[in-house]
């Protein structure tokens, strides 16, 4: 069946550290999102990212539709950072919208 | 310009009650979307309505039901409550199918 699924599901990092999260989908596409979910379950828009580069301070994120996967990409790593990542995917196959399970990144200081 | 807003924050209900939760979306926007995340899971797609009209749904029973207004905000509907529905229901709205922005949340809670 269609399915999101989120690489590693839980990552500990140190302040400074760099990281890569990974987002496989098992079908083609229409759109592709990454969101930061905080601790009061705000979701925060990182990157729309159907295909293709996008860099955004020390983020930055690809999408290789070809080859049905999306990395996102954290330099420097804050504190702040820390929190539950999300991709979320668009599959006009199946008309639905369907978000990752996520990964749970703790930084520490 | 304001965001998506949702209404209200918190909400507790009993089994059985029925509740209704609101979204304005984003200025611009034509479409409104609904998710439920449980705890410690991602957000699980409801629905989509988009001209007044559900276009897209998940796989949701037909308790869960919703409407959108000619200003394009929307109201979500549960009726006949389980404790299952307990969770943080996310309104989002986007141009058409493009990019989705969220709402802070409703926090259901069914006791």
């Amino acid at each position: 069946g269609i399915q999101v699924e989120q690489s590693p599901p839980d990552l500990i990092l140190q302040e400074g550290a760099n990281s890569t999260l990974r987002c496989n989908f098992s079908d083609s596409v229409n759109n592709l999102q990454w969101f930061h979910q905080n601790p009061w379950g705000q979701l925060i828009n990182l990157f729309y990212i159907p295909s293709g580069t996008k860099q955004n301070g020390r983020l930055s994120a690809t999408t290789v539709a070809t080859e049905r996967y999306s990395l996102l990409y954290i330099s420097s790593s804050q504190t702040t950072d820390s929190g539950v990542y999300f991709c979320a995917v668009w599959y006009s196959s199946a008309s639905k919208i369907i978000f990752g399970s996520g990964t749970r990144l703790s930084i520490r200081p | 310009d304001a965001g998506v807003t949702q209404s209200p924050t918190h909400l507790i209900k009993t089994r059985g009650q029925q509740v209704t939760l609101r979204c304005s979306p984003k200025s611009g926007h034509d479409t409104v979307s609904w998710y439920q995340q449980a705890l410690g899971q991602g957000p699980q797609f409801i629905f989509q309505y988009y001209e007044e009209e559900e276009r897209q749904r998940g796989n949701f029973p037909d308790r869960f039901s919703g409407h959108q207004y000619p200003n394009y905000s929307s109201e979500l509907n549960v009726n006949a409550l389980l404790l299952g529905d307990s969770a943080l229901y996310l309104c989002a709205s986007s141009q058409s199918n493009y990019e989705q922005y969220f709402g802070p949340g409703t926090r259901l809670t069914v006791t």
